[in-house]
């Protein structure tokens, strides 16, 4: 099947500092990444929606100068956590779309710890 | 964007059949109907996809009314191991700005 990797798997930070997070699909190419985040016993949350080529659809109430996401290529998509504060802890996992309606592939999730 | 009512938790005993049941009463025409199993720290896995009827693989079955206003997630025999929390996710991501809201959730217990 599909595979979609993320890295790094965990990363801890200093408040202030900024985290980039990578998210590739291995083995097919993605015309569509998401990206979630997900805090303790809660569900995933839909953060923004990310083409190839094109600027990325944010969620409302998500911040997208805080959360730069760039899509440049059909096989990799990155998160980039600006100024990161203790608050932005959180799980963060992203999936991926060839565009078929039947296809949407998870990553494993990066654990963001902002100290 | 079709929203998804599922029983916050749910507990079973090894060995038996367990059914978990959803509601998407504003399905559209196009939507797919999607089972995913996530542990702790990990993200989420596909257990199996449907659109209409009943469709079967080696891990699960899904069961969908003519109407396709709730699916039925039917994981035979359950095991320790299927311990985790399971979502139904309703949507179509072949169209534009198509994308997939993730519900609160099933957290299924299986007991010894």
């Amino acid at each position: 099947g599909a595979v979609v990797s993320q890295h790094p798997s965990w990363v801890i930070c200093k408040s202030g500092t900024s985290v980039k997070i990578e998210c590739r699909s291995l083995d097919f190419q993605a015309t569509t990444m998401f990206w979630y985040r997900q805090f303790p016993k809660k569900s995933l949350m839909l953060m923004a929606t990310s083409n190839e080529g094109s600027k990325a659809t944010y969620e409302q109430g998500v911040e997208k100068d805080k959360f730069l996401i760039n899509h440049a290529s059909l096989t990799l998509s990155t998160l980039t956590v600006t100024s990161a504060h203790p608050e932005d802890s959180s799980f963060y996992i992203c999936s991926a779309s060839d565009g078929r309606a039947d296809e949407q592939f998870f990553g494993p999730g990066t654990r963001l710890t902002v100290l | 964007l079709a929203k998804t009512t599922q029983p916050i938790s749910m507990d079973s005993y090894e060995g038996q059949e367990v059914n978990i049941t959803c509601s998407h009463n504003n399905i559209a025409t196009n939507d797919y109907i999607t089972w995913y199993q996530q542990f702790p720290s990990q993200g989420p896995r596909f257990i199996i996809q449907g659109y209409k009827t009943k469709v079967t693989n080696e891990v699960a079955s899904l069961f969908i009314p003519a109407d396709r206003k709730s699916s039925t997630l039917s994981l035979p025999r359950v095991s320790l191991s299927d311990t985790a929390v399971y979502y139904c996710l309703v949507g179509d991501l072949s169209r534009k700005g198509g994308k997939l809201i993730f519900g609160q959730g099933t957290e299924l217990s299986v007991k010894p």
